[in-house]
């Protein structure tokens, strides 16, 4: 079973507008971690936020975090048609050292 | 840095057939994972290794699925016998350490289509 949740599924937006999407989790974690997946390609990691951190900016990227609601947030400005893409967080569980993943937000950036 | 090799790249069997995978990851990484990705879904994860030995594999379908990973650096993946539903992207990943702060490094994955 997933151990994250990604919404919304699906997000469409013009070329230049900032696109965001949001991951909701269950458990205690060490990190968040978010990954961009290219149709039929793997996964490739974005950036890192870890559970002390509240905010964290990679270029275009800001990612937050709340522990106390259990959710992240994936800010990406200025969006290129070059970002259509899947977007998944993933899960660095307490006391489990795996890495789960949720289901995704399938982003469509229209040129 | 070459970065993490799987193959083949697809794979085409009829059901009830055997089928295996292959994983070779970062140099030096000692955590290695294969997930299941069936289309329009997240990775699910499987099995995930610490050199040689399993430290988590809890979603693996231990009636049909078997992984192992000799001398803690190459993997291989298998499924015998192969159902329908076991038709997915197969992804194979490494790391250099779990637990706090490690990102994960992914291969190309393995498109199975079982028929």
């Amino acid at each position: 079973s997933q151990q994250g949740e990604e919404d919304p599924q699906a997000l469409s937006i013009q070329e230049g507008e900032n696109a965001t999407m949001n991951c909701s989790y269950k458990t205690s974690i060490n990190n968040l971690q978010w990954y961009r997946q290219n149709s039929g390609r793997g996964l490739v990691h974005l950036i890192l936020i870890r559970s002390n951190e509240r905010e964290k900016h990679s270029g275009r990227l800001r990612v937050t975090l709340d522990t106390s609601k259990k959710s992240s947030s994936l800010l990406i400005t200025a969006s290129r048609a070059a970002d259509t893409a899947s977007y998944f967080c993933g899960l660095d569980q307490t006391g489990a050292n795996n890495l789960f993943f949720g289901t995704g937000t399938r982003l469509t950036v229209i040129p | 840095e070459a970065g993490v090799a799987q193959s083949p790249r697809y794979k085409i069997i009829e059901k009830r057939q055997s089928v295996a995978f292959w994983c070779n990851p970062i140099s030096g990484h000692a955590t290695l994972y294969w997930y299941q990705q069936i289309l329009g879904q997240g990775p699910k994860l499987l099995i995930q290794f610490q050199n040689n030995g399993v430290v988590d594999d809890s979603q693996l379908p231990k009636d049909r699925f078997s992984a192992e990973r000799l001398k803690g650096v190459d993997s291989t993946l298998k499924i015998q016998p192969a159902k329908l539903e076991d038709s997915a992207v197969y992804l194979c990943a490494s790391s250099p350490l779990t637990g706090y702060g490690t990102e994960a490094f992914f291969g190309q994955g393995t498109r199975l289509t079982v028929v």
